[in-house]
């Protein structure tokens, strides 16, 4: 059973605006939480992560939220630009143990 | 930056053959891992290693084999090429230390005719 899920394959949004993709988790043991960006024919590149002990980790546009009592993390992309269309996966982990990534959110940011 | 490298990145085979697909880091990790990905899949781990000579198999079952002789090479390989194994294969490495990211490879695109 998928123990991270990205329940939104895709998402459109206008340059400018924000774009907030989701991410839900079933294993409460999950203490590490990442957010990678994939353009297609390359590997996934490193976007910003949050520990269990915050609720909020901020990075120039990139802020990730993580709401452990629903088991739910979201990134959000402030303002959203052209080239941050790309496919998103959410990975999730128990401290420095193997990795679990959603099916990924493809976001198109409309100019 | 992170320093790790596949190759080839794209490859065309025949059914049946015998391939090796690389991958070195330079980052001096301990920890090496590969993936399958297909479109609008999750990332699917196969195999993976936390030193030289320690290999264990993900939760993918898999017919590739993979090595650890050196800290820094972690080739997969397939004994026999079949169409079921067309993907997209990803390396990746991560440091030592609780909370650090993986570290990925740009990828090798297999297609098996």
């Amino acid at each position: 059973d998928q123990q991270v899920k990205q329940n939104s394959p895709s998402l459109s949004v206008q340059e400018g605006r924000i774009s907030i993709l989701n991410c839900d988790y079933t294993n409460s043991m999950f203490d590490y939480f990442l957010w990678y960006k994939k353009y297609p024919a390359e590997g996934p590149t490193f976007l910003i992560s949050i520990s269990s002990i915050k609720d909020k980790n901020e990075d120039g546009r990139f802020t990730v939220f993580l709401n452990k009592s629903a088991k739910h993390l979201s990134l959000h992309i402030v303002p959203s630009q052209p080239g941050d269309s790309a496919v998103y996966f959410c990975a999730a982990s128990v401290i420095s143990n193997q990795f679990y990534f959603g099916t990924g959110t493809s976001l198109t940011v409309i100019p | 930056e992170a320093d790790i490298y596949q190759t080839p990145r794209y490859l065309v085979i025949g059914t049946g053959k015998k391939i090796t697909l690389e991958c070195s880091q330079t980052m001096g990790h301990d920890k090496m891992y590969w993936y399958q990905q297909d479109p609008g899949m999750e990332l699917h781990l196969i195999h993976y290693s936390y030193g030289v000579n320690s290999t264990e198999k993900g939760d993918l079952s898999s017919e590739s084999t993979v090595s650890r002789i050196r800290t820094e090479h972690f080739p997969l390989t397939l004994e026999s090429a079949r169409p079921s194994h067309t993907s997209q294969y990803l390396c990746a490495s991560r440091g030592t230390g609780l909370y650090n990211e993986q570290f990925f490879g740009p990828g090798t695109r297999l297609t098996v005719l």
